[in-house]
């Protein structure tokens, strides 16, 4: 497909548990987001990739959250330890990054929930 | 860190009425946008703007930067069903690649 794909789609865990999320971009975008959107909230932003970059992790809640890019592709979200109020939908989106204006464009979404 | 306000939080509007939905910062934005997120979707850019004062329109909508660069509004007009949805402002700083986003104005509309 053309645009950007995540899974799974939906995630329920168990507190406690550790969490993967995937996140494939549109080929040929070099950047990279991950946000989060809580119920009835608006976006928040987790952390960027652009190519080979170092990452900015400015937006990442705490050190339970982590995320790696390999290969300038596919990105994966880890979630250690889980707690309940990581419950949230969790949205990837590419862009080309050749300037700041570029779109972003974003991905369907993982829902997590934490039990 | 940065916040956008955005009003109203929700909406409920006949089919064919006109909409209006505002977001105003603190901070000073060197691009807005629009979004729109469908159940279960991501959100989709409506529209973009990049100049302070520029109104840009596309089809129905129609949206402008304000000229103080801390406020943005968006119009719909003559809604249709398929205009239900969620619609965020999102504010890009000079310079930063990551998006901050409003809270985000639910349009209910009856027919």
């Amino acid at each position: 497909g053309a645009g950007v794909s995540q899974s799974p789609s939906n995630k329920v865990t168990e507190k406690g548990k550790d969490v993967e999320l995937r996140c494939d971009p549109i080929s040929g975008h070099t950047a990279l987001y991950w946000y989060r959107q809580s119920l009835g909230q608006g976006l928040e932003f987790l952390i960027y990739f652009q190519g080979n970059s170092a990452p900015d992790k400015s937006g990442l809640p705490s050190d339970r959250f982590s995320a790696e890019r390999t290969g300038g592709s596919v990105s994966t979200l880890t979630i250690q330890r889980t707690q309940q109020e990581d419950s949230a939908v969790y949205l990837c989106a590419s862009s080309y990054d050749r300037a700041s204006t570029d779109t972003q464009y974003f991905g369907p979404g993982t829902r997590l929930t934490v039990l | 860190g940065q916040q956008l306000n955005q009003s109203p939080q929700s909406m409920f509007i006949q089919e064919g009425e006109d909409v209006s939905m505002n977001c105003t910062s603190s901070s000073i934005f060197n691009t807005w946008l629009w979004y729109k997120q469908d159940p279960g979707e991501g959100p989709v850019l409506l529209i973009a703007l990049y100049k302070a004062g520029e109104l840009t329109s596309n089809g129905r909508l129609t949206a402008q930067f304000g000229i103080t660069r801390k406020d943005s509004f968006l119009n719909i007009s003559a809604s249709i069903p398929s205009d239900v949805g969620i619609y965020f402002c999102a504010g890009q700083l000079q310079g930063a690649q990551k998006l901050v986003f409003g809270q985000g104005t639910r349009l209910t509309i009856n027919p």
